[in-house]
């Protein structure tokens, strides 16, 4: 069965940290994977999205993600957090055509100054 | 260009009410979903469709109808509302999997 984890249910940093956040999915055929964000109150946010070639793939508001087929993982990164990434934060894995989105339950970003 | 648009933002319907969600899109998508979300949970498909006249079934279609007549609009259907599903509900449209939502309908069912 299609399913997406990610084991962060909250994440705090601090402004102009580091940050990672975690998803590793699970898909029968080749996953084509995306991260949305919401900020609250409102809908969801392509943020990028991986279908095929460079594993590292570059997104919007300076955020990247790395596809690791070993570990079934595609991690979201930003190298310096600022304020207004504070936000939910959804993994989703789909097919290459259709609009079958599973994603994950959402990871909630907390920013400190 | 509007993209997806759906209304109502809000509403509270009484157990065994029915109503309809409205959802529209004005990108020519072929693709069109129905998720809610719940806390904890993410997004849960409840219907989609793949084209004018094409619907079928998500991960959570019971309780739900949906019908597409047109290219443009996508309803959402609660045939008699029960507590379990007051949720936010979110449309889609989509051409190539990049799905674009709309702002949701918050709903509540007392």
């Amino acid at each position: 069965a299609q399913s997406v984890t990610q084991p962060d249910i909250h994440i705090t940093v601090s402004e102009g940290a580091s940050l990672e956040l975690r998803c590793n999915y699970s898909y029968g055929a080749t996953p084509y994977l995306f991260w949305y964000v919401q900020s609250p109150g409102q809908g969801l946010q392509l943020l990028l999205k991986y279908f095929s070639g460079d594993t590292l793939v570059q997104g919007i508001k300076g955020f990247e993600a790395e596809f690791k087929r070993s570990q079934s993982s595609f991690n979201l990164r930003k190298p310096s957090v600022h304020w207004s990434d504070a936000a939910e934060y959804f993994c989703a894995v789909g097919a290459l055509i259709g609009n079958k989105l599973v994603f994950g339950a959402g990871t909630i970003l907390r920013v400190k100054s | 260009n509007a993209g997806v648009t759906q209304t109502p933002k809000f509403q509270v319907l009484k157990t065994g009410q029915s109503m309809t969600l409205q959802c529209a899109q004005d990108m020519n998508h072929e693709y069109m979903s129905w998720y809610r979300q719940d806390p904890g949970m993410g997004l849960r498909l409840i219907h989609y469709s793949v084209g004018a006249g094409i619907t079928d079934q998500g991960e959570v279609p019971n309780g739900y109808n949906v019908s597409r007549s047109t290219t443009e609009d996508f309803p959402l259907r609660l045939l008699s509302a029960a507590p379990s599903q007051t949720s936010v509900y979110f449309c889609a449209s989509s051409a190539f999997n990049e799905q674009f939502f709309g702002p949701g309908t918050r709903l509540t069912v007392l």
